[in-house]
């Protein structure tokens, strides 16, 4: 069982180049989200699929787009980089209707964006 | 949309003491509200969580309390030893399928020992 799982663990990108980064639950969630991490910022939530099949932006989509390929799944892609999605990127997945709201967090993916 | 701000941002606490770390929120709707832990280089990991219709929660060494009327909620981690020394992040949401985090800038806690 190894939880939320990301790759790649690092990254540079040059601006204007695109990348996927990808993310895969075993725990047979429904819902999938990505957040990014900037200093003193917390974690921001950039989309999420509540379950299989649907998407929705969250508070900082503009310049990304998702794929929930399907259930386990969850992709997050980049199709023109630029400086300021330098960040630290988080998976995260959740069950519904159980008695835990609780979200688990892949270990991440650093990018820099030059 | 739902805003949630915390404090301190750092927090430096002899082994043993105890720390607190404060959060407001903005919506009222909201009623869910988990604690993470961060070490450095991996992800938030849950440490405590506590729904709106509870007023305090307790889990060992860790509490949690929440004000409603106020719209605060605080983590109270007593006994500090140097394996508390983490980034502890708040967060706020309506709960239920896709449930939505909103979460705290962050607060980075060193034990000394």
């Amino acid at each position: 069982n190894a939880g939320v799982t990301q790759t790649p663990k690092f990254q540079v990108l040059k601006t204007g180049q695109s990348m996927t980064l990808q993310c895969a639950q075993d725990m047979n969630h429904n819902s999938m989200y990505w957040y990014r991490q900037d200093p003193g910022m917390g974690l921001r939530l950039i989309y999420y699929s509540a379950s299989e099949g649907t998407t929705d932006k969250g508070e900082v989509p503009n310049g990304y787009n998702v794929s929930r390929l399907n259930k386990r799944e969850f992709s997050l892609r980049l199709e023109s980089a630029a400086p300021s999605q330098t960040s630290v990127y988080f998976c995260a997945s959740s069950a519904v209707g159980g008695p835990s709201d609780e979200q688990y967090f892949g270990p991440g993916t650093r990018l820099t964006v030059t | 949309g739902e805003n949630v701000e915390q404090h301190p941002s750092t927090l430096s606490v002899q082994e043993g003491d105890s720390a607190v770390i404060k959060c407001t929120y903005s919506d009222s709707a909201s009623n869910y509200f988990p604690w993470y832990k961060q070490e450095l280089g991996k992800g938030p990991q849950l440490i405590i969580d506590i729904r709106s219709n509870v007023g305090e929660k307790k889990d060992q060494r860790i509490a949690v309390t929440l004000n409603k009327t106020a719209k605060h909620f605080s983590l109270h981690i007593t006994e500090t030893q140097p394996e508390d020394s983490a980034v502890y992040f708040c967060a706020a949401s309506r709960g239920a399928a896709g449930n939505k985090l909103t979460f705290g800038g962050g607060t980075r806690v060193l034990v000394k020992p």
